[in-house]
């Protein structure tokens, strides 16, 4: 019930693409969702988080879709650049707890 | 912007040595974890400590330890290496222990044990 599946694994999109990384929950105590990225020989940092009221979060080219009833929220990532490959991770937390996906290893093919 | 400094970038250990991994934030955060990080597993807890000689269990703490003396520093402790505890460690630390904080996060310490 405490996990983070995080869809897919790994995701090789075009310059320019649509890239799409999808996580599920099953605990409705979750009341943060943020995202992290990490590059190679870097430790992961925040990228951009959602609340659970809210349906969409926007900055940049980065986007939240949170679908509360179904208990999913995915990150797009519009115009996709070759400097945004990367590793990311989705999470969920509340309290103290923070819940970790496994990651997806994004690669922008020029 | 907070830094979280991570003592190694890389360390070669033995099996049985006692091993230290050191960890220092500058932001005069209370809270500070420690992650390890395995391809295909993600992020695992090991231990967190939310106040000076507190420590709380993540969700794999067997085979280490933590130390906490100085609000800016958090050890990490390998009482006898393994060969299984070779592995990307990473540091975090948060402002507060609420669920809205985010986690800043050193840039790891890649370590082998042999």
């Amino acid at each position: 019930q405490q996990q983070v599946k995080q869809s897919p694994q790994s995701l090789i999109v075009q310059k320019g693409g649509i890239s799409i990384i999808n996580c599920a929950y099953e605990n409705t105590a979750f009341d943060y969702f943020p995202w992290y990225q990490q590059f190679p020989g870097k430790g992961p940092a925040l990228l951009i988080a959602i609340r659970p009221d809210v349906s969409e979060k926007k900055e940049g080219r980065f986007t939240i879709s949170f679908n509360k009833s179904a208990k999913q929220f995915s990150l797009h990532i519009m115009d996709s650049q070759p400097g945004d490959s990367a590793t990311y991770f989705c999470a969920a937390s509340w309290g103290d707890k923070i819940i970790f996906g496994k990651g997806t290893r994004l690669h922008i093919l020029p | 912007d907070v830094k979280v400094t991570q003592s190694s970038r890389y360390l070669v250990k033995r099996t049985g040595e006692k091993v230290f991994l050191e960890c220092v934030q500058d932001m005069d955060h209370e809270n500070m974890f420690w992650y390890r990080q395995d391809p295909g597993l993600g992020l695992r807890l090991i231990y967190f400590s939310y106040d000076v000689k507190m420590k709380e269990k993540g969700d794999i703490p067997e085979g280490y330890s933590v130390s906490r003396e100085k609000k800016e520093r958090f050890s990490l402790i390998l009482e006898s290496a393994s060969t299984n505890q070779t592995s990307m460690y990473l540091c975090a630390s948060s402002l507060r222990l609420l669920s809205n904080q985010p986690q800043h996060f050193g840039d790891g310490t890649r370590l082998s044990i042999l």
